[in-house]
Formats: C-alpha cells, sequence, structure tokens
C-alpha cells in the first residue's frame, strides 16, 4: 500500500526558532502534498496545498512567509515553520495524493514550542 | 460550496454491538467521498471510498459504508464492533472535477466500545 512518512514525530524547541518538519512518500510519485495542521479534539484543518516544482497555494488566513512549503521533488515536500511561537505548538500532518485521487496521510508530527 | 456533516460527535457502543457512524455531504457536483480513521496521536488511514462505482463500498477492518444520493449520505457502519475499534473517524469529501484533489473534513466523530 501507498506509505507516506514524517520526520520528525515529534519537536520541542524554543520560541523563537524554526522547525522543520518532512513529509515523503515512500513508494509512490505524489505531484501534490498536502499539509493540516490539527488541534486537540478538533478536525484537521488545511493549512496549504503543496505542488512539485511550483509555489505553495496557501488556505485563506494560513500565513505563507511563517509556513514555508517546500516540493523540491515527487516524494518529498517540507514544511518550515519560522519563528515558532507557543500558539503554534499543534499536530501536523501531511497527505500525498496518489495517481488515484486518494489521499494517503503521514503519522503526523507533534510540534511544541516552549 | 462543499460540507460535510457528522452527527454525533461521540458515538458509545457495546463490544459486540452494531457501529453506526453517520455522514452528510452536500456538493453541487458529483463527490468523491472517503471515511478515514485516527487512533490517538496518529496520522489518518484510509478505511474506504466512493468514487462513483458501486454505491456499496467495503473497506479495511470489516467497515463498509453507502452512498446514497437521494438522501446525501454516506453512513459507515460494521456489523460488531471491537475493542480495537475505538478511534477518532472522520468522513471527508472532494470534487470529483476539481484538479487540486482537496479534501473537507467532517468535524468527527469519536467512537467508544465499552466492553
Amino acid at each position: 500500500g501507498a506509505v507516506v512518512s514524517q520526520h520528525p514525530s515529534w519537536v520541542i524547541c524554543k520560541s523563537g526558532t524554526s522547525v522543520k518538519i518532512e513529509c515523503r512518500s515512500l513508494d509512490f510519485q505524489a505531484t501534490t502534498m498536502f499539509w493540516y495542521r490539527q488541534f486537540p479534539k478538533q478536525s484537521l484543518m488545511l493549512m496549504a496545498t503543496s505542488n512539485e516544482g511550483s509555489k505553495a497555494t496557501y488556505e485563506q488566513g494560513v500565513e505563507k512567509d511563517k509556513f514555508l512549503i517546500n516540493h523540491a521533488s515527487l516524494t518529498l515536500s517540507t514544511l518550515t515553520v519560522t519563528s515558532a511561537h507557543p500558539e503554534d505548538s499543534s499536530f501536523y500532518i501531511c497527505s500525498a495524493r496518489a495517481s488515484s485521487d486518494t489521499q494517503y496521510f503521514g503519522p503526523g508530527t507533534r510540534l511544541t514550542v516552549l | 460550496a462543499q460540507s460535510v456533516t457528522q452527527l454525533g460527535s461521540h458515538v458509545s457502543v457495546s463490544e459486540g454491538a452494531l457501529v453506526l457512524l453517520r455522514c452528510n455531504y452536500s456538493s453541487s457536483v458529483p463527490p468523491y467521498l472517503f471515511w478515514y480513521v485516527q487512533y490517538p496521536n496518529q496520522g489518518l488511514q484510509l478505511l474506504l471510498k466512493y468514487t462513483s462505482a458501486a454505491t456499496l463500498v467495503k473497506g479495511i477492518n470489516g467497515f463498509e459504508a453507502e452512498f446514497k444520493k437521494s438522501e446525501t449520505s454516506f453512513h459507515l457502519t460494521k456489523p460488531s464492533a471491537h475493542m480495537s475499534d475505538a478511534a477518532e473517524y472522520f468522513c471527508a469529501v472532494s470534487l470529483v472535477s476539481s484538479n487540486t484533489g482537496k479534501l473537507i473534513f467532517g468535524q468527527g466523530t469519536t467512537l467508544q466500545v465499552k466492553p
């Protein structure tokens, strides 16, 4: 089956630092990847759509300069949270779109900003 | 605009009982519909999907869902609940004609299975 990995699975950082999260499709190529944010006991909120070789499309209200997305290859997308603050603490989940139009999700990254 | 409504944020069943998780959608064009399951501190796992083929869709772990256009519903069922089914379940819709493949998620339903 289609497998998507994320690294790291959890990260703790100090306020003001930047954190990079990687999302990889392990056994398929994904021209489109998605980044979601999930608060406790809530649904997934789409942050941005990442297309290989082009700029990401951000959802309304998501700061593109704060959440930098790079999709340099068909199997890797990265999300960098710049100058992180405690309010950025959350569970970040990526997904990769297979050719079948199905999204396969990564295991998520728990970010805690102190 | 598309939307998904999951009726009941919390469902509790006894082990061995029928599981029924409700999902209604709104879409002006034919949708693709999905059910995902999420275990604590994990990502989402695809249970099943409807993509305009058979209206009764069978998924993993004994789950199935039926697409009913007249009722704009895609309810998830399982004949007999197991303790391991306790998790968060999300219904999602995407546009058939959308090139982005964006998913719109429902609010989620927490399934509790009592021994």
